[in-house]
């Protein structure tokens, strides 16, 4: 059963705090998104990736925000240093980008408290 | 602005009632797709419309896409309470990404 494994699916820190979160794609999938999920702000693409080279990272704030996806099997999404500001659910999707459909596989999402 | 905007905000019905939530886009799109998320959960794809198609049926979902008025109907037919949810339209505009809507939470009350 194909699924996009995100780690940890907690995590509480203190503001100043290092976060980092990870994401397993669907093996195969080109394409993988990094969004932040708030009440507020609703769903925001922050990065994504294809064949593991950033196209776009114009969603995420450059100063404490960095996404990368050290091989094909893991991306990871760090803040550093974390605020209260940032506290939400980040969600990895990952597709197959020029296939002849652009659906999107969503993990569970990691939900992030920063105090 | 978000490209996808969906109507209403919020959806209450009754279980077995007919859900119908609305979506409109501002630019051209090559597809239109409709996601569920559940409470605490990523969210799930439910249905794809290309824009070439009018109307497209999956099981209890309809969905329909008037590219002319730029916008787009979801309907639920024969609600249960396991469809309670949020649910988002997402436009492929053909740059690689989806743009996703605001959502729409629908409750079904028992």
């Amino acid at each position: 059963d194909a699924r996009v494994t995100q780690t940890p699916r907690h995590k509480v820190t203190e503001m100043g705090q290092e976060v980092t979160m990870r994401c397993q794609p669907i093996l195969g999938h080109n394409t993988v998104f990094w969004y932040r999920q708030t009440m507020m702000q609703g769903l925001e693409l922050l990065a994504y990736f294809r064949n593991r080279a950033p196209l776009d990272d114009s969603g995420m704030p450059k100063d404490r925000f960095s996404a990368e996806m050290p091989d094909a099997t893991l991306a990871t999404l760090k803040i550093q240093p974390s605020e209260p500001r940032d506290s939400a659910v980040y969600f990895c999707a990952s597709g197959l980008v020029g296939g002849p459909l652009n659906i999107q596989y969503f993990g569970a999402g990691t939900r992030l408290s920063v105090l | 602005s978000q490209q996808g905007e969906e109507d209403p905000q919020a959806l209450s019905i009754q279980e077995g009632e007919n859900a119908t939530m609305n979506c409109s886009y501002k630019t051209s799109i090559n597809n239109l797709q409709w996601y569920r998320q559940n409470s605490g959960r990523g969210l799930v794809h439910l249905i794809l419309i290309r824009s070439n198609e009018r109307e497209k049926h999956s099981g209890r979902l309809r969905v329909t896409l008037d590219t002319s008025k730029k916008s787009s109907s979801l309907l639920i037919t024969a609600s249960r309470a396991a469809d309670t949810a949020s649910y988002f339209c997402a436009t492929d505009m053909g740059a690689q990404k989806l743009v996703f809507g605001q959502g729409t939470r629908l409750t079904i009350n028992p």
